[in-house]
């Protein structure tokens, strides 16, 4: 069965530094998504992406962050100058019509920023 | 109360009983869907229900859906130990492109 795979599973980085996530979807969908859990909470929304652009985007998602899919597989999300309050797992998810359908979730890239 | 809000927010049962866990949510929705994470792991797809459906099975897993009163339930049958995790019910809002809206989750913990 096809899946979402991020990368790597978990990233540890000190303040200020960048840090790029990775994923791949699943290859026939067109729309994509990051959401965040920080440890103990709900996932939160940060970003939706179709067709080559941001379709919304959440309060959390600042001028700090940024998506892009560089290809045809990957979507990246880059933290440009990462906080301690960046730390938690990052997931990336897909679906083939935008909220009308299962959205499949990867496994998650559990951050830690020190 | 916020959007895709859980109740309990902490079950323990025996194997083999009945557990069922419930969502509220505030707006109209395309969908609901439900999400099992294991402690500090990925969030696996149970189900999804649509909004012009009252209720769906797959498995030991019944979910109902009520648009009137804006709320969810998901029953997990004759439960195991293995099913043991964290449930969440999130909500595909209408007209917002996919986002899913996710509640606080319910704890379920199924004693051997």
């Amino acid at each position: 069965e096809p899946e979402v795979t991020q990368t790597p599973s978990h990233q540890v980085t000190q303040m200020g530094q960048e840090v790029i996530l990775r994923c791949v979807p699943i290859s026939n969908h067109l729309y994509f998504y990051w959401y965040r859990q920080i440890l103990g909470q709900k996932v939160e929304f940060l970003v939706s992406f179709y067709n080559n652009e941001i379709s919304e985007k959440s309060e959390i998602f600042d001028d700090q962050f940024s998506v892009e899919r560089p290809d045809g597989s990957n979507f990246t999300l880059k933290i440009r100058s990462t906080k301690l309050e960046d730390s938690a797992m990052y997931f990336c998810a897909s679906d083939l019509r935008g909220g009308t359908d299962t959205q499949y979730f990867g496994p998650g890239t559990r951050l830690t920023v020190l | 109360s916020q959007q895709g809000e859980e109740d309990p927010q902490a079950l323990s049962i025996q194997e083999g009983e009945n557990a069922t866990m419930n969502c509220s949510y505030k707006t109209s929705i395309n969908n609901l869907q439900w999400y099992r994470q294991n402690s500090g792991r990925g969030l696996v797809h149970l189900i999804l229900i649509r909004s012009n459906e009252r209720e769906k099975h797959s498995g030991r897993l019944r979910v109902t859906l009520d648009t009137s009163k804006k709320s969810s339930s998901l029953l997990i049958t004759a439960s195991r130990a293995a099913d043991t995790a964290s449930y969440f019910c999130a909500t595909a809002v209408y007209n917002q492109g996919g986002k899913l809206i996710f509640g606080q989750g319910t704890e379920l913990s199924v004693k051997p």
